[in-house]
């Protein structure tokens, strides 16, 4: 149980387009995910908390108005990276939980390429 | 200093041998303790989640918190060549935000057949 799906696995895009990620909560319902985004040989770093049915919370640091979030239903979140820039480039990864106490649940991250 | 402290890597021991990972913290309002697998290129894979200072055992992973130390550990006996990836500890405070998780910043181990 628990399982949390994310795609595409991998993408590549050119400088100024945008690129979304999906997130899908596949056997729990989720109202809140969690978006993180990771460095090479780094730990994990919160972008973000999407809400079902309302606006997402950003980490001091994180564009809201680069990196979109929306949360339509109780198992899909979206990222999606507006006007992507190679810096932008890095391993995406989502999570939820099925409680409030319960531990995160990863998918298996989006590696996103910008040339 | 970090909230959360992990050992630093790179870690290689021979199959079969017995890995210990660990973590230290420094708030004492943490209260829930993960270990986390993470195989090069994909999402993190929850091992073991604990609340209670003691042992958890499942398999060949035991979770081990001493919250007087605060101190947590994972032990792999037998280790396998299939256990290679990178571990880390997460530590929560009671919240529903994800803002109260602390990530370690990973051990990558490699056992060798």
């Amino acid at each position: 149980g628990a399982v949390v799906s994310q795609h595409p696995s991998r993408v590549i895009c050119k400088s100024g387009t945008s690129v979304k990620i999906e997130c899908r909560s596949l056997d729990f319902q989720a109202t809140t995910m969690f978006w993180y985004r990771q460095f090479p040989k780094k730990s994990l770093m919160l972008m973000a908390t999407s809400n079902e049915g309302s606006k997402a919370t950003y980490e001091q640091g994180v564009e809201k108005d680069k990196f979109l979030i929306n949360h339509a239903s109780l198992t899909l979140s979206t990222l999606t990276v507006t006007s992507a820039h190679p810096e932008d480039s890095s391993f995406y990864i989502c999570s939820a939980r099925t409680g409030e106490n319960s531990p995160l649940h990863f998918g298996n991250g989006t590696r996103l390429t910008v040339t | 200093q970090k909230e959360v402290e992990q050992d630093p890597g790179p870690l290689s021991v021979p199959e079969g041998a017995i890995v210990s990972l660990n973590c230290t913290y420094s708030n004492s309002a943490f209260q829930y303790f993960m270990w986390y697998r993470q195989y090069s290129r994909k999402g993190p894979e929850l091992l073991m989640y604990t609340y209670s200072s003691g042992n958890k055992e499942d398999g060949r992973f035991t979770a081990q918190v001493d919250k007087s130390s605060k101190y947590i550990s994972l032990f792999i006996r037998d280790s396998q060549p299939s256990d290679s990836a990178t571990y880390l500890c997460a530590i929560m405070i009671s919240s529903g935000s994800a803002r109260q998780l602390t990530f370690g910043s990973g051990t990558q181990l490699t056992v060798l057949p």
